[in-house]
């Protein structure tokens, strides 16, 4: 099981949008519409931001968009902010029932 | 609400076999899935298993077969066992669930860190 693909580092300016990618196989995001997006502030609880790659949960920013063509998985966000400066996972369901994360991709707010 | 709490010894020798708890408040063990994640030091995030309310369980297969995951309904609880545990099992443990929608893991522990070392 290989992780999935995300740029190891993205950075914004303050009301920037920025788009951070995640690629996969046709075995995980290439098959399935189960993709979400994590944000982890380190020592603390993952949260997650995306889910079934375009569904916001209750109480996220509106700011946080999600998107998938073909075996990449996409999240935006506009508007960057201070306190969206955090480390972003994406995962994936996968043939195999089971799940697969991204490497993660570090994200500076300038 | 959904509330997961992790807990485990803290430190583990090398060759030993690690166990793992999370607790869930707020709702039933047996009415969700649950998922393992764990974090090595300056590493990312790393998939280790889920268990469905039924008791069927998924695990990563680049992790060999190292790992346990199980039900206690009386207790409310998941655990997860870890034997013969290396250096290389050092990290933060995660524990999830997926509570209110289903193919994402939207409710977490904090995490509890374990170290091996002898």
């Amino acid at each position: 099981q290989s992780a999935l693909t995300q740029p190891a580092s993205v950075s914004g300016s303050p009301g920037q949008s920025i788009t951070i990618s995640c690629t996969g196989t046709s075995s995980d995001v290439g098959g399935y519409d189960h993709v979400s997006w994590y944000q982890h502030h380190p020592g603390k609880a993952p949260k997650v931001m995306i889910y079934e790659v375009t569904y916001r949960p209750s109480g996220v920013s509106n700011r946080f968009s999600g998107s998938k063509s073909g075996h990449t998985a996409s999240l935006t966000i506009s508007g960057l902010q201070a306190d969206d400066e955090a480390d972003y996972y994406c995962a994936s369901y996968t043939i195999d029932g089971t799940w697969v994360f991204g490497g993660g991709t570090k994200l500076t707010v300038l | 609400q959904v509330q997961l709490q992790e807990s485990g010894p803290g430190l583990v020798k090398p060759s030993e076999t690690l166990s793992l708890t999370c607790t869930v408040s707020g709702g039933s063990v047996t009415n969700h899935y649950w998922t393992w994640i764990r974090q090595p030091p300056g590493k990312g995030l790393e998939w280790i298993a889920l268990i469905y309310y039924s008791g069927t369980t998924k695990y990563n297969p680049s992790l060999k077969s190292r790992f346990t995951l199980s039900i206690d309904t009386s207790k409310n609880s998941v655990s997860l066992k870890l034997s013969s545990v290396t250096a290389a099992d050092t990290a933060v443990y995660f524990c999830g669930g997926s509570i209110d929608a289903v193919y994402t893991w939207d409710t977490w522990g904090q995490g509890t860190l374990v170290t091996v070392s002898s």
